[in-house]
């Protein structure tokens, strides 16, 4: 199984609103709504964002959303703050009844 | 407080075996899976494989069936993810983590390295 494709960076000031993708096929991310979103700080565990597509862990702030089209999940991040800069990863259950990670995007605030 | 609390880095050398843990507490192990993800050193994070400590069903990525073993003591609360034989290649911090659908709590990785 390859991994989900996610651009391998994005950039955005503060205040600014920034969206990740994460493009799968027919398999995994377009056949479940069971995508979630990873934010890792560097040395840090992952921490759950957004699970089944579109739901907030609590204690998450809701600057963080998520949504789905076709083969193509979104992470979308309003008002970016500094402690936003991070890895981000998204994740997806597939038909073989495995999971796949994208192959994460950094997310820098200029 | 929910946590995976995992075992301590490991230095080996190629060819050694090695058995690495991941203790739940603060909730019902047997009730939920424990995934394990690789993250070799500057890359992503990786699926390897799932276990339900409940009866042991367990699953492999196709990429690393057959390069390591899952498994769990539900007696006390713990996962495991063994080798027979490393390689240099497989250095990498590896996490374990709570859940089926999605990973809601994640252990704080167990770093290993393998060199001769």
């Amino acid at each position: 199984q390859s991994a989900l494709t996610q651009p391998a960076s994005v950039s955005g000031s503060p205040g600014q609103s920034i969206t990740i993708s994460c493009t799968g096929t027919s398999s995994d991310v377009g056949a479940y709504n069971y995508v979630s979103w990873y934010q890792q700080h560097p040395g840090k565990a992952p921490e759950l964002m957004i699970y089944e597509v579109s739901n907030r862990p609590s204690g998450v702030s809701d600057r963080f959303s998520g949504s789905k089209s076709g083969n193509t999940a979104s992470l979308t991040i309003s008002g970016l703050q500094a402690e936003d800069e991070a890895d981000y990863y998204c994740s997806s259950f597939t038909s073989s009844n495995t999971w796949v990670f994208g192959g994460g995007t950094k997310l820098t605030v200029l | 407080e929910v946590q995976l609390v995992q075992s301590g880095a490991e230095v080996k050398k190629p060819g050694e075996s090695l058995k690495i843990s991941c203790k739940g507490s603060g909730y019902t192990f047997t009730n939920y899976w424990v995934a394990w993800v690789r993250q070799m050193p500057g890359k992503g994070l990786e699926w390897m494989g799932i276990i339900y400590p409940g009866d042991s069903d367990t699953r492999y990525s196709p990429s690393f069936q057959g390069q390591v073993t899952i498994s769990a003591d539900k007696s006390i609360s713990t996962a495991y993810l063994q080798w027979s034989s490393l390689k240099a290649s497989d250095t990498a911090m590896y996490f374990c983590a709570r859940g089926y659908y999605y990973s809601d709590v994640w252990g704080r990785g167990t770093l290993v390295t393998v060199s001769s």
